[in-house]
Formats: C-alpha cells, sequence, structure tokens
C-alpha cells in the first residue's frame, strides 16, 4: 500500500516564525502536492512537484514556497507564518504520466499560527 | 479553467438508504477523468471512484455508483445501502489527461448517516 506520512498532526507556531511541514511518500510517485484545506473551500493547491527539484506553483502559493531535494520527500515551507495560514494542509503524491491520476493523500496537519 | 461545483454543503442519509451527492464541472478539455474522494472525520482521504470521460459506462465500486452525463459536465455519486462508515466529507474532483495531472476539488459535501 501506498503510504504518505506528514511530520506533525498538530503544530502551534507562532506570528512570524518560519515553519516547515514535511511529507515523504514510499511508493516511487513523480508527483508531490501540498493542499491547503478550510470549511466551505474544500481543497486548494498550493505547490506541485513532478520531479526531483522542480515545482509549480499553485492556486494559491503566497506566502509558501517548497523543497524537492529527494524524490520522496516534499516540504511546505511558511517562510513568515501569519494568523491567516491557519489551516489544515495536506499533502498527496500520485505516479506519472500514463497512470491512473488517483492521489494518496497524508494524514495532514492542522496547524494553529497565534 | 476549471471548476468544479458541490453544490450541498450537507446531506443527510438514513442508514440502508440510498443518497446521491452532486457535482457539476466546468471544462473546456474532451479528455480528463473525474473523481470521488471521501474524507472520514480525523481520517487520511481515500479514492471512493474514479470516471474517464472517454467511457460511457458508469464507474461502480459496490454500494458506490456515478452518474455520469458528459454533455451536461455532470458526475454525480450515489450510494446505496448506506453505512454508519459512509458518514465523511466527501469531495468531487476533476484532472485533466495532460499536464502535470494538477487536480481541481470541488468544495465537499458532508454526509451525515443517522442510524
Amino acid at each position: 500500500d501506498v503510504k504518505v506520512t506528514q511530520s506533525s498532526r498538530y503544530l502551534v507556531k507562532r506570528t512570524g516564525e518560519k515553519v516547515f511541514l514535511e511529507c515523504v511518500q514510499d511508493m516511487d510517485h513523480e508527483n508531490m502536492f501540498w493542499y491547503r484545506q478550510d470549511p466551505g473551500l474544500g481543497l486548494r493547491l498550493i505547490y506541485f512537484s513532478y520531479d526531483v527539484k522542480m515545482k509549480e506553483k499553485g492556486d494559491i502559493p503566497e506566502g509558501y514556497s517548497v523543497s524537492r531535494e529527494k524524490k520522496e520527500r516534499f516540504s511546505l515551507i511558511l517562510e513568515s507564518a501569519s494568523t491567516n495560514q491557519t489551516s489544515m494542509y495536506l499533502c498527496a503524491s500520485s505516479p506519472g504520466q500514463a497512470s491512473s491520476y488517483e492521489q494518496y493523500f497524508g494524514p495532514g496537519t492542522r496547524l494553529t499560527v497565534t | 479553467a476549471q471548476t468544479v461545483t458541490q453544490s450541498q454543503p450537507e446531506m443527510s442519509v438514513q442508514e440502508a438508504e440510498t443518497v446521491t451527492l452532486s457535482c457539476t464541472y466546468d471544462t473546456s478539455e474532451s479528455d480528463y477523468y473525474l473523481f470521488w474522494y471521501k474524507q472520514p472525520p480525523s481520517r487520511q482521504m481515500i479514492l471512493v471512484i474514479r470516471q474517464e470521460a472517454y467511457k460511457q459506462q458508469n464507474a461502480t465500486e459496490n454500494r458506490f455508483s456515478v452518474n455520469f452525463q458528459k454533455a451536461a459536465k455532470s458526475f454525480s455519486l450515489k450510494i446505496s445501502d448506506s453505512q454508519l462508515g459512509d458518514a465523511a466529507m466527501y469531495f468531487c474532483a476533476y484532472v485533466g489527461s495532460g499536464g502535470y495531472q494538477k487536480v481541481t476539488f470541488g468544495t465537499g459535501t458532508k454526509l451525515q448517516v443517522i442510524p
């Protein structure tokens, strides 16, 4: 079974702190994604990566950056956390081209910025 | 840009009954995939069912089936014989067949199953 893990289930940070959210997948997937989930807004794509060191902006990249130094690991970075970044963050992975396009999700990190 | 609309924020169903969740989408592409994902409370999101746009036959997975109307851009999920474990957020999702598999999600429908 595909396993996607995230470094923390719950995280509390102060405004202005630099925050790292880590995601690891164990199925050699090419694609990895970071979403933000808010009530009434569904899942919104922050960034995605289709290969090591490659990244593309999603729909709401402002205030975030990402890093993918190894194929299995995709990090989301909040350079200077703000209260409006309080949210649930979901990581996902999927195989490369010519695949089923199914995404496999991690358990999520609920981030609170105070 | 593609959009996915789920017009029912919340729904409820009696255990053992049937419920249908609605989803519409907008796209100019002819080849794409549609999904229903389930997110149980405090648990990971998982795939429920997938439909390829080029297939006319509606997908079915046990108690879950879809009604895919390509011309109307409609993709509803029917859950038969509802069980308590079906209680969850359900998200409809769209992905085009080309590019980097960027997925567009709807806003979700919270399904309550009443014993």
